[in-house]
């Protein structure tokens, strides 16, 4: 089957610290993949995606590159800031499905 | 940037009464879905609707869960009677085309008492 397992949270650094959150993938086809942010009272966005294998996906300073080797789209940020604060959810699609399989999620709280 | 937009923000409802939750998808998406988060676990998928048709629907989605789209707006979910382990966050999302990133809403929390 298709699932996701990221890192035991909750992750607490301080600001300007250097971030990663794991994730790796059990995928049946060609999976996208996708990490959501969901800051404190809002919905779920979208953070960034890789579609195939060797891509990296960026924005906002986070970056995570599509490991088919070993399965992993690991996310990472160089300087974190508090603002950064907010759970984290690893996703994928696999090609021509409607759904999204997530991680359980992984909070983030950076202290100033 | 357009955003789709989830009424209520929370809703509480008693055990056995039927809920509706609403969603407003972005405009010119086509495809649209319902998740949702019991609190402190995965996001989990519940249904896919396209052409005003389900397309896809998880276990979880029984007999008492309906989704609808009654104008070219809305897109809804019904929770028919109501159970405790309802309680959760219910989110929307949309799309245009397949294999995009899916858009999300806000979410509904949904408290069943």
């Amino acid at each position: 089957g298709n699932s996701v397992t990221q890192m035991e949270g909750p992750v607490t650094l301080s600001e300007e610290a250097f971030l990663t959150i794991n994730c790796t993938y059990t995928a049946t086809g060609y999976p996208s993949l996708f990490w959501y942010v969901q800051y404190p009272g809002e919905g779920l966005q979208l953070l960034l995606k890789a579609t195939k294998a060797d891509d990296k996906g960026s924005n906002k300073g986070f970056e995570a590159t599509y490991r088919k080797e070993t399965t992993s789209f690991h996310l990472e940020k160089g300087s974190v800031q508090v603002s950064d604060s907010a759970v984290y959810f690893c996703a994928l699609l696999i090609q021509g499905a409607q759904k999204l399989v997530f991680g359980q999620g992984t909070r983030l709280t950076i202290n100033p | 940037e357009p955003e789709v937009t989830q009424t209520p923000s929370h809703q509480v409802t008693q055990m056995g009464q039927e809920v509706i939750l609403r969603c407003v998808p972005i405009s010119n998406h086509l495809y649209f879905y319902w998740y949702r988060q019991i609190l402190g676990q995965k996001v989990e998928f519940l249904v896919s609707f396209y052409n005003n048709e389900i397309s896809e629907k998880s276990e979880i989605f029984d007999d008492q869960f309906s989704v609808e789209r009654p104008d070219g707006s809305n897109f809804t979910l019904k929770i028919r009677s109501t159970k405790l382990e309802d309680s959760a966050m219910y989110f929307c999302a949309s799309i245009r085309w397949l294999n995009q990133p899916q858009h999300f809403g806000d979410g509904t929390r949904l408290s069943i008492l």
